[in-house]
């Protein structure tokens, strides 16, 4: 069975501080994983996703995760915070070839201050 | 944006009584899915569908059951609703051409409250 774990439910960063939100996994197979964004009364974005190939992966609005799987992680960052950069972030796992079900992680609020 | 609606997207109800969520879609994908979401909880699977007529339970399935007539609707339905039930509920969609592995789109979400 897999699993996601995102350590903090909730983050705090000065804006133009750097973020770091932290996600591990757990995979009977290789993994699929990705991170998405949820904005208020929205439904989830994604911004990012690590199938095969390069383990550092480029999303959307200046986001980059790496895939470490000696460590077994998926960390998001990005070098600057800005203000709008305030939500909810979920990391998710599939399976390679597991029809495409996500399981997601509890959540990361992230909170940026000025 | 791919077409993806949810509806009702409130709804107010009381234990016992039935609800049904629809998800409609317009991108003629072939996987669809309901999660909910609850604090501390992110979102957990409760059903999907991989083709018409074809289903399958997630991990939160007990007390729902869904229905995939047609390629484009996917339908919720809590046959007896219990205040357990509260959440918000996410329908989403994934398999066209132009998408990776397991990437899912969503839909705005219907937040139910049984009283």
């Amino acid at each position: 069975a897999q699993s996601v774990t995102q350590l903090g439910s909730h983050v705090s960063v000065s804006e133009g501080a750097l973020v770091l939100l932290r996600c591990n996994y757990s995979s009977s197979v290789p993994p699929y994983l990705f991170w998405y964004v949820q904005y208020p009364n929205q439904g989830l974005q994604l911004l990012l996703k690590y199938t095969t190939g390069a383990t550092l992966v480029k999303g959307i609005n200046g986001f980059e995760a790496e895939f470490k799987k000696s460590e077994t992680s998926f960390h998001l960052t990005k070098p600057s915070a800005h203000m709008s950069d305030a939500a909810e972030y979920f990391c998710a796992v599939s399976e390679s070839g597991g029809g495409n079900k996500l399981t997601f992680g509890t959540g990361t609020q992230l909170k940026v201050e000025l | 944006d791919a077409g993806i609606t949810q509806s009702p997207r409130h709804k107010v109800t009381e234990t016992g009584t039935p609800v049904t969520l629809r998800c409609h879609q317009t991108e003629n994908h072939r996987y669809m899915y309901w999660y909910r979401q609850d604090p501390g909880h992110g979102l957990r699977l409760i059903h999907y569908s991989y083709g018409v007529k074809d289903t399958d339970k997630g991990e939160v399935s007990d007390g729902y059951s869904v229905s995939r007539s047609k390629t484009e609707d996917f339908l919720l339905t809590l046959e007896s609703a219990t205040s357990s039930q509260t959440s918000v509920y996410f329908c989403a969609i994934s398999g066209g051409s132009t998408w990776g592995a397991g990437e899912l789109f969503f839909g705005e979400g219907s937040r139910l409250t049984v009283l």
